[in-house]
């Protein structure tokens, strides 16, 4: 009964690969956040999608590219990954408009060799 | 630009009270959340306050919100060995909108 589920939830690849990360909530929410999580621990948001549409796309390089296949889901592809990707990456979602709170995940965590 | 700072180690012992305090920038926060993360873990929602009250009371803790100052405070009474993590503070203006962090406070609870 896990309300946001990130998987893998490790993740070790080499530098040039492309990986994927899912996220999948069954809250019934309609907005879903990425954010990163770096080496120090601080948090910045990347993406946020409400019901399939992207509606927050911060400064990210062009190889992230969020998908969501439908409100539940809400996926992330890193093309040609760089050292500096590796991080904790982290889902959330929240139910959207009105006062709501965000709900996190468990972490990926990324390690680019 | 948006900031929210706060100050990034504690340590008290147990039974003791701590207080985590954190300020923000932007007048035009309206929401205020406190997060708790475990090593290794995720981030678990302890609680929040929107803008137009200035307590919030939940069990052991307590958030005060100082709207003039800007400023947000945690406290947790009677802190316990478990209650070791990073704490952080995070604001955001509306519902649905990105959240902005502090850097987190460690707290560290001696027995």
């Amino acid at each position: 009964d896990t309300a946001v589920s990130q998987t893998p939830k490790y993740l070790v690849t080499q530098m040039g690969n492309d990986k994927s990360i899912k996220c999948e909530q069954n809250l019934g929410h309609d907005t879903m956040y990425w954010y990163k999580q770096d080496s120090k621990k601080f948090l910045k948001i990347m993406f946020s999608y409400n019901n399939k549409e992207l509606i927050i796309n911060e400064t990210v390089p062009n190889r992230f590219s969020p998908k969501s296949p439908d409100k539940a889901h809400l996926n992330l592809h890193i093309n040609s990954l760089e050292l500096g990707d590796s991080a904790v990456y982290f889902c959330a979602s929240s139910l959207g408009g009105g006062r709501d709170t965000q709900y996190f995940g468990p972490g990926t965590r990324l390690t680019v060799l | 630009g948006e900031d929210v700072e706060q100050s990034l180690f504690l340590s008290v012992r147990e039974g003791d009270s701590s207080v985590i305090n954190c300020t923000y920038t932007d007048s035009s926060s309206t929401y205020l959340y406190w997060y708790k993360q475990e090593p290794g873990a995720g981030l678990q929602l302890l609680t929040y306050i929107f803008s137009n009250m200035d307590m919030k009371q939940d069990q052991r803790l307590t958030v005060l919100l100082n709207k003039k100052d800007k400023h947000l405070s945690l406290r947790i009474a009677d802190t316990q060995t478990g209650d070791s993590a990073i704490y952080f503070c995070a604001e955001n203006q509306q519902a649905g909108t990105a959240l902005i962090f502090g850097k987190g406070t460690t707290l560290s609870v001696s027995s």
